[in-house]
């Protein structure tokens, strides 16, 4: 499909496991988005990249969050030493061109985390 | 502290009934709020959005009414559907800098047929 593609869409881990999720954007599109939606609340920024460079990363929760997209496309958020408040779905999301302004962000379904 | 808030929490409505679904902010360097409604399991999809310098946008049954003087605006769906039962989102993103949105909780809308 043309959307953009998150995996695993389950991920059940023990505490102090860690965990690595994938997500795949729109072809094409520069900007990539991470959120965190707990159950019942709306999606919470955690952080985001123009191609590889990492412009914003004020809503990661703690060193034990990072992200990386190393060649602009694919992006994977690792979560180590996970922790049972880290339970949630992670939303990816990409938008097509950072040198426009307020272009539409567009979801995956996300990867829900079920820590143990 | 919350920098979207939206009203209610949840919002039951009769089949070709109007449903509105209030937001209000405090930043005034948001200049972008887009509406988006979320299905059980699925991502969120973006509805409509606006920009301050429009105080109203209309898109087939979905219109987004802003009021920039006292930091509110709306979404009000006409001639409700059930299918248009789902989650709904305002939010915000800033004018500069990030392109990061802030949403607000949420909005659990369920239209009785």
């Amino acid at each position: 499909g043309a959307g953009v593609s998150q995996s695993p869409r389950y991920k059940v881990a023990k505490r102090g496991q860690d965990v690595a999720l994938r997500c795949d954007p729109i072809s094409g599109h520069v900007s990539l988005f991470w959120y965190q939606q707990a159950l019942g609340q709306g999606p919470e920024f955690l952080t985001y990249f123009q191609n590889e460079a990492q412009l914003d990363k004020s809503g990661l929760p703690s060193d034990r969050f990072f992200a990386e997209r190393p060649e602009g496309s694919v992006s994977t958020l690792k979560i180590q030493r996970t922790q049972q408040e880290d339970s949630a779905v992670y939303l990816c999301a990409s938008s097509l061109d950072e040198q426009t302004r307020n272009q539409p962000q567009h979801f995956g379904d996300g990867t829900r985390l079920s820590i143990l | 502290q919350q920098q979207v808030k939206q009203s209610p929490q949840s919002l039951i409505v009769q089949k070709g009934g109007i449903s509105i679904i209030n937001c209000a902010y405090e930043n005034t360097a948001f200049d972008y709020f887009p509406w988006y409604q979320q299905f059980p399991g699925k991502g969120p999809a973006l509805l409509i959005a606006i920009r301050p310098d429009v105080s109203e946008k209309k898109e087939g049954r979905f219109t987004i009414s802003f009021n920039k003087s006292a930091k509110q605006f709306s979404l009000h769906i006409m001639d409700s559907q059930p299918g248009d039962s789902a989650t709904y989102f305002c939010a915000a993103k800033h004018q500069g800098g990030s392109e990061k949105l802030v949403f607000g909780k949420g909005t659990k809308l369920t239209v009785n047929p």
